[in-house]
């Protein structure tokens, strides 16, 4: 079985500070991706990586891919409240995807 | 598009009884999967399926039953509820395996007493 360990768990923050959230897997996945879940939703798809060592950035946000594809990290700069939320890294092999339990962010004003 | 919808949006079962969770999209995807999520925990597969007849265990299908007659829905089946069950449901669908984009329907949280 394939696991995906997050870290940290829970994060509160204040509105503008930075933030980093790890994804580590003793396994390699043939790529990554990183969703956003807000209440009573289901999880959106914010970044796919798939070369070992690849980053990419969405606005305020960056995520790396590991240079083994074992592990992910997603960075946001200057928090807002709008980015508060369940953030899951979900690793694919095959036709599946395995989640990690995810982070639970709140950003506070 | 409506995308993925999912009926009903929540639901109270009692122990042993027994009742399907609809899933459909329209988007023409190939691949459709079920997921529960159990409080501050993340998606654990149930069952998945990479067509139209085509049907495959998750990670946790003890106790689930799913079917799949046409590529765009994908019921999914709880014989006799068990406490254990009570979680919310997500359904997914990608239109192919691998690196593609999971399209989540909105859930159905279900609680069995």
């Amino acid at each position: 079985t394939q696991l995906l360990e997050q870290s940290p768990q829970f994060l509160s923050i204040q509105e503008g500070e930075n933030l980093t959230v790890y994804c580590n897997s003793s396994s390699v996945f043939s790529s990554l991706q990183w969703y956003r879940q807000e209440p009573g939703e289901g999880p959106v798809l914010l970044v796919t990586v798939v070369t070992g060592g690849e980053v990419k950035k969405l606005k305020r946000l960056t995520f790396q891919f590991g240079d083994a594809r074992k592990d992910s990290s997603l960075h946001i700069t200057a928090a807002q409240p709008g980015d508060t939320g369940l953030y899951l890294c979900a690793g694919t092999s095959g036709s599946r995807l395995t989640f990690g339990e995810g982070t639970q962010l709140t950003v506070n004003p | 598009n409506a995308g993925v919808t999912q009926t009903p949006k929540f639901r109270i079962l009692k122990i042993g009884q027994s009742m399907t969770l609809q899933c459909a999209q329209d988007m023409n995807h190939n691949y459709m999967y079920w997921y529960r999520q159990d409080p501050g925990m993340g998606l654990k597969l149930i069952y998945y399926s990479v067509g139209a007849g085509i049907t495959d265990k998750g990670e946790v299908p003890n106790g689930y039953n799913v079917s799949r007659s046409t590529t765009e829905d994908f019921p999914l089946r709880l014989e006799l509820a068990a406490p254990s069950q009570t979680s919310v449901y997500f359904c997914a669908s990608s239109l192919f395996r691998g690196a593609y984009e999971q399209y989540f329907g909105p859930g159905t949280r279900l609680t069995v007493t």
